[in-house]
């Protein structure tokens, strides 16, 4: 079984529409939940951390997070086209390490 | 705001060679790590290190590859004897604790000919 899932996409969203990005976990212990952007041939950039099950809001970006599912998700509201990018879903595991969904590319069409 | 600095930005080497990626990670952060990232692929854990000695590794991390702190700034990453395999972007990153988000420096871009 995969540790951390992403769909690979693309996926893509108009300028202006909500960008939905989803993410699945298999270890239940996991306590710790990232989303990181990557532009291409640039590293990942840190975006949201969530802890707690729930939502958690910063600016345009809201992390999901579902302990139980084992699920994680990213919404993206008023899209923009500086958006596009490939977001990366991480989990830590156990004490130390990240580890990284394959990433789900998303381009924001003008 | 504060940066974790990775030099070189790209490095070319041939197989069979030494090299030694070098990093400065966050002044105030205690725990640092290294990934790789192979074009087109998902982002790998190969170590962490804190308290001046490696906490975990991965499989990838074998015999070939150390880590070092040699001062209060620097944290390396030596792969003794390179393989073409090797080529990828290398991450370094850096956090307060365990719980806290990894902050990425730029990378280094190893290519192995």
């Amino acid at each position: 079984q995969k540790e951390v899932e992403q769909n690979s996409g693309p996926l893509s969203v108009p300028e202006g529409a909500i960008a939905s990005l989803n993410c699945t976990y298999s270890d239940r212990v996991s306590q710790s939940f990232f989303w990181y952007r990557q532009y291409s041939g640039k590293s990942p950039e840190l975006i949201m951390s969530i802890y707690s099950n729930g939502d958690k809001e910063d600016g345009r970006f809201t992390a999901q997070l579902n302990k139980a599912s084992q699920y994680v998700s990213l919404l993206i509201r008023d899209s923009q086209p500086s958006d596009s990018a490939t977001y990366l879903c991480a989990v830590k595991w156990g004490a130390q390490k990240l580890v990284f969904g394959q990433g789900t590319r998303l381009t924001i069409n003008p | 705001e504060p940066e974790v600095t990775q030099t070189p930005s790209h490095q070319v080497t041939q197989m069979g060679q030494e090299v030694i990626l070098r990093c400065v990670p966050i002044s105030n952060h205690l725990y640092f790590y290294w990934y790789r990232q192979i074009l087109g692929q998902k982002v790998e854990f190969l170590v962490s290190f804190y308290n001046n000695e490696i906490s975990e590794k991965s499989e990838i991390f074998d015999d070939q590859f150390s880590v070092e702190r040699p001062d209060g700034s620097n944290f390396t990453l030596k792969i003794r004897s390179t393989k073409l395999e090797d080529s990828a972007m290398y991450f370094c990153a850096s956090t307060t604790s365990g719980d806290q988000p990894q902050h990425f420096g730029d990378g280094t871009r190893l290519s192995i000919l």
